[in-house]
């Protein structure tokens, strides 16, 4: 059982490139959502979705895109990253909007140069 | 505003008790409070959720006292492997959404 799979793991961008990061669960949970931690700041949500072809904002969502084509993926997409990108990204899925209790990917790794 | 406030650290020793409470003011009436754990590079793990009184599983409890203004996630008898960041994550109303909130953590230290 795989679970919520990030990739990739570790990445490191230029100024002003754009790529997108992956995520994937395999419980067939509608709702899912993606995270930026950040030192002495916690969790951030930057969006959600609460099933496929649903998708809105959460606390910090300029500079991101998302999309939700199908239950299973909902990729992040950054545009033009910026160093105030740099940080550690999670991918989270749940049955509901964190209940029962929400499944997090292994995290990426993002460093903007 | 809302807010959750937890202890930035906790030190211990293994076999003691650990208590470490969440403070939050003005939550949703009829939502969870829920704790997770965290160890360094890895995703956040579910431990343990709650609506009021007080809940038990393999791993924690949690009480949660009548206003719910507060939880105190409960680990007995920790070990070494217990070191990790604990988070509390609660639900507050903004509107007509429901909006979660995640504490800054708090990073549990046991000792020898």
């Amino acid at each position: 059982n795989a679970g919520v799979t990030q990739t990739p793991k570790f990445q490191v961008l230029k100024t002003g490139q754009s790529m997108t990061l992956q995520c994937a669960q395999d419980m067939n949970h509608e709702y899912m959502s993606w995270y930026r931690q950040d030192p002495g700041m916690g969790l951030r949500l930057i969006h959600y979705s609460v099933g496929a072809g649903i998708t809105d904002q959460g606390e910090v969502p300029n500079g991101y895109n998302v999309s939700r084509s199908t239950t299973e993926d909902f990729p992040l997409r950054l545009l033009s990253a910026a160093p105030s990108q740099t940080s550690v990204y999670f991918c989270a899925s749940s049955q509901m909007g964190g209940y029962p209790e929400a499944f997090f990917g292994q995290g990426t790794r993002l460093t903007v140069v | 505003l809302a807010k959750t406030t937890q202890p930035i650290s906790m030190d211990s020793y293994e076999g003691q008790e650990v208590n470490i409470t969440c403070s939050h003011n003005n939550i949703a009436t009829n939502d969870y409070i829920t704790w997770y754990q965290q160890f360094p590079s890895q995703g956040p793990r579910f431990i343990i959720q709650g609506y009021k009184t007080k809940v038990t599983n393999e791993v924690a409890s949690l009480f949660i006292p009548a206003d719910r203004k507060s939880s105190t996630l409960s680990l007995p008898r920790v070990s070494l492997s217990d070191t990790a960041v604990y988070y509390c994550l609660v639900a507050f109303n903004a509107g007509n959404n429901r909006k979660l909130i995640w504490g800054l953590g708090t990073s549990l230290a046991v000792n020898p």
